[in-house]
């Protein structure tokens, strides 16, 4: 069963907006991550927020982490039309080694 | 991070028939996993492929239905097993370079996937 919730399920935005996508998830975790998927292509590692992380920055993305509303929220600045792709959240639990992913956000990046 | 091939990429087959699908990594790894993705929606996990041992399945997923191989540390296959269109769908090997640690950061690499249509 998906661990994640992702909303919104699709984002249009204009180049040189900002894009906000959310993930929302059920148990306990050791850490989240997100990933990228460009139609048609297997799926691109992004960053990875610890459980004791609040916040994470790599280039234009920033990550934040709520474990008390088992919440996190990707934010990619400045989005360019290559950025349009889906985004997926996926989750690390207990002490295993498996990722569950999330339901997914489709962003469209217009010119 | 490793480099992962996959292949077929795409292939149309008959109602009945298997196929199997490979997935070879440029650098030795720890884990492999094989996932299943319909069309427009999410991951999901089929099993770890374990080297030299019997895959771990996840529920819902059986050997005899999805029978896994992993002779060696880079070299992984996935048979579908008598298809039916509901096994169409993108299968997705994936691989870490770093076993599970107590952090559990486990960061996967890709392979593009590989599109099965069943008529």
């Amino acid at each position: 069963s998906q661990q994640g919730e992702e909303d919104p399920q699709a984002l249009s935005i204009q180049e040189g907006e900002n894009a906000t996508m959310n993930c929302s998830y059920k148990t306990s975790i050791n850490n989240l991550q997100w990933y990228r998927q460009n139609s048609g292509r297997g799926l691109v590692h992004l960053i990875l927020i610890r459980s004791n992380e609040r916040e994470k920055h790599s280039g234009r993305l920033r990550v934040t982490l709520d474990t008390s509303k088992k919440s996190s929220s990707l934010l990619i600045t400045a989005s360019r039309a290559a950025d349009t792709a889906s985004y997926f959240c996926a989750t690390v639990t207990g002490g295993g080694n498996k990722l569950t992913f999330g339901t997914g956000t489709q962003l469209k990046v217009e010119l | 991070s490793a480099v992962i091939s996959q292949k077929p990429s795409r292939d149309i087959c008959q109602r009945g028939t298997s196929l199997t699908i490979q997935c070879q990594v440029d650098s030795q790894v720890t884990m492999m996993f094989w996932y299943r993705q319909q069309p427009g929606q999410s991951l999901t996990l089929i099993a770890t492929a374990n080297q030299g041992s019997e895959a771990t399945y996840e529920s819902g997923f059986v050997i005899d239905k999805f029978p896994i191989s992993r002779p060696n540390l880079t070299f992984s296959t996935l048979t579908v097993s008598n298809m039916s269109p509901e096994d169409s769908s993108i299968y997705l090997c994936s691989a870490s370079a770093t076993g599970p640690s107590p952090s559990g950061a486990n960061v996967l690499t890709f392979g593009a996937g590989s599109r099965l249509t069943v008529l």
